[in-house]
């Protein structure tokens, strides 16, 4: 079965501090692997979605890089927080091809102060 | 900008009633899905409906794939306090990529 791990579960961080974000798959090859990010009790942005190893798609500008080193590992980062990065993020993996379901892994909850 | 607009954003029942929550896009998909929410975990898959007109039933939840694959209702019946959550559609547009809706917060009080 598919498993997905992401950490840390929840972060406080100081504004203009590092970011980094993990999130890896179990139980299956060459996943396409998501970050989304949510607002409070809201609908989820698509941040970063990545087809293959170093293969990283952006879907809005913002303060927030992604990587994908190895095929089951996915990266969040950023260099300096802002405030505006607060949020709960949310790593997922889905089937290459099909329907295109997604698995989510329980996200990490970040406070930037 | 939000390509699939959720109705009604906040909804709260008594236990025993039967709710709808609606799912409108100008978009076509090739397929969509609901999840299902609760606080601080991730969304779990419901449902995926591929087909236009499409009807689902999974115990006591009905959902429906509009005729033009642009719209999709979620239909509770006899909600339990189990049920309260965050619904989130999620339309296909490729292999790649989904679209959510901002969510439809329910509450069933007991």
């Amino acid at each position: 079965s598919q498993t997905i791990h992401q950490w840390p579960a929840t972060l406080v961080q100081p504004v203009g501090s590092p970011l980094s974000l993990e999130c890896t798959v179990e139980g299956t090859s060459n996943p396409n692997l998501y970050w989304y990010r949510q607002a409070a009790g809201r609908g989820l942005q698509l941040l970063f979605y990545s087809i293959g190893i170093d293969q990283i798609s952006s879907e809005v500008p913002q303060n927030l890089s992604a990587s994908r080193p190895q095929d089951r590992q996915f990266i969040l980062s950023s260099k300096k927080l802002l405030l505006s990065d607060s949020g709960f993020y949310l790593c997922a993996h889905g089937e290459a091809s099909g329907a295109n379901v997604l698995t989510f892994g329980a996200g990490s909850r970040l406070t930037v102060l | 900008t939000q390509l699939l607009e959720q109705s009604p954003q906040f909804l709260s029942i008594q236990e025993g009633e039967n709710l709808t929550v609606y799912c409108n896009s100008s978009s076509v998909f090739s397929s969509l899905q609901w999840y299902r929410q609760e606080p601080g975990e991730g969304p779990v898959l419901l449902v995926t409906v591929v087909t236009g007109g499409e009807v689902k039933k999974l115990k006591r939840l009905t959902f429906q794939f509009g005729d033009a694959r642009k719209d999709s209702s979620l239909h509770i019946t006899a909600a339990q306090p189990g049920d309260t959550g965050l619904y989130l559609c999620a339309g296909v547009f490729n292999d790649y990529k989904l679209s959510f809706g901002a969510g439809t917060t329910v509450t069933v009080r007991a």
